[in-house]
């Protein structure tokens, strides 16, 4: 089957790094994405990754190992406002892609 | 440029109703996903639509049904609904099917409590 697993919650200190992993098992793959969503509020879109590395988008960073099967999400000096859950999806390969989603992980930041 | 919008924001059925939900994406963009998200289940995959053919399809019962019309405004429709349905429903728009590199834009979804 295809999965993705996610830690379900995560705290961190105003200010500090936080790394959100990110782990899929997907019939193939053909990128992945990282989003955000506020309580009561619709996911926003944060990066994407589909060749391995580091992308960086000024505080926010995501890396991808596709051999790993794996990805994580760097926020740095953090905001109380980055409180949120942050989902992960793959996109599969074949005739019928679509995006696998995660459960998300909720981040709580404390001040 | 307005973003993706989902009409009514909040509705209560009762058992065994019918809803329509609406979503007009962003102008230019022709594909619309619909997803379910529900708090053990995160987001579930509804359907994908697609110059007004459907692509693909979650794994859901027949009971959810959708379309999307020339403008590529798209509608799902429950039918008999049950209480496990209270959920939020959100609809996803993207210029190309979520098969490709561009990323889904969110509405801000229709929550559905059925009692």
């Amino acid at each position: 089957g295809q999965n993705i697993d996610q830690p379900t919650e995560m705290t961190a200190t105003e200010g500090a790094i936080v790394q959100i992993n990110c782990t899929y098992q997907t019939s193939g793959f053909n990128g992945l994405f990282w989003y955000q969503q506020h309580a009561g509020e619709a996911p926003t879109f944060l990066s994407y990754n589909v060749l391995d590395g580091l992308e960086e988008k000024g505080r926010f960073s995501s890396f991808l190992s596709r051999s790993k099967g794996y990805s994580y999400l760097l926020l740095k000096e953090l905001q109380m406002k980055d409180s949120a859950s942050y989902l992960c999806a793959v996109r599969n390969a074949g005739n019928n892609r679509k995006l696998i989603w995660g459960l998300g992980t909720s981040l709580g930041v404390n001040p | 440029k307005a973003g993706v919008t989902q009409t009514p924001r909040y509705l209560i059925k009762t058992r065994g109703q019918q809803v329509t939900l609406s979503c007009s994406p962003i102008s230019g963009h022709r594909s619309v996903s619909w997803y379910q998200q529900t708090p053990g289940q995160g987001l579930q995959f509804l359907f994908e639509y697609f110059s007004e053919t459907q692509r693909n399809k979650g794994n859901f019962p027949g009971r959810f049904s959708g379309r999307q019309f020339s403008n590529s405004r798209s509608e799902m429709n429950v039918s008999t609904l049950e209480l496990g349905d209270s959920a939020l429903y959100l609809c996803a728009s993207s210029l190309r099917p979520s098969g490709s590199a561009y990323e889904q834009y969110f509405g801000p979804g229709t929550r559905l409590t059925v009692t």
